[in-house]
């Protein structure tokens, strides 16, 4: 079953914070994030695999809670750049190469 | 490192036509996946790839569809019979299955619209 992002669409001013949820209905074993500008290829962002821990990528973070079968993604002190549309892609075992997408956030940055 | 390579970027055709759309992965990856992606959408998987076997395929997909990769390297992907509901764009990633890496690296993608 796809996974449900919250919120659908969001609009910030440069250096303000935003969260990206990701829920799931089903035992997951990793989460993807990853970012696409409109017209272009995805683009990966980052994994989290199941043990709930958190990684960070520059100002981008995320965190995994397997029990509660969620995701988010913290994206800190917002750029122009990180303008797109942020889709998380669950796996629900290590030997699937398939993945999942929710339907995704649109995130705009206004100067 | 020439990332991975689709095309045509653009297909325009007729209901009925068939289509045929081609991936170029990353050289050394042995995974390649097939993904459609409609306007406001994420991506849905069709099917993947390791090396020349295909191990999914979407439950979804229909028999109109068809994949091949026969060498293990590029892959093409083929619509018989093409249907308005067909028109999306067509992503092709692939990934480096083995090593822990578990990264898709996507395509542009193949725009395909039927008339």
């Amino acid at each position: 079953q796809q996974p449900v992002q919250s919120p659908q669409a969001v609009i910030l001013r440069e250096g303000e914070d935003a969260v990206i949820n990701c829920s799931s209905s089903k035992a997951l074993y990793s989460v993807h994030w990853y970012r696409q500008k409109h017209g272009e290829a995805p683009v990966f962002l980052m994994i989290l695999l199941k043990g709930g821990e958190q990684k960070g990528h520059e100002k981008i973070s995320a965190s995994f809670n397997e029990k509660k079968q969620q995701s988010s993604l913290y994206l800190t002190a917002s750029q122009l750049s990180y303008s797109g549309t942020y889709f998380c892609g669950t796996a629900g075992s290590s030997n699937t190469g398939k993945l999942i997408f929710g339907q995704g956030t649109t995130l705009q940055v206004k100067p | 490192d020439t990332g991975v390579s689709q095309n045509p970027r653009h297909k325009i055709t007729k209901r009925g036509q068939n289509v045929t759309f081609r991936c170029d992965p990353i050289s050394e990856h042995n995974r390649l996946y097939w993904y459609r992606q409609t306007l406001g959408q994420g991506p849905e998987f069709l099917t993947y790839f390791q090396n020349e076997a295909q191990l999914e395929k979407s439950r979804l997909l229909s028999d109109r569809f068809s994949a091949e990769r026969p060498k293990g390297s590029f892959s093409t992907l083929e619509i018989q019979r093409t249907e308005q509901g067909d028109s999306a764009m067509y992503l092709c990633a692939s990934s480096l299955y083995g090593t822990g890496e578990l990264e898709l690296f996507f395509g542009s993608g193949t725009q395909l619209s039927v008339l």
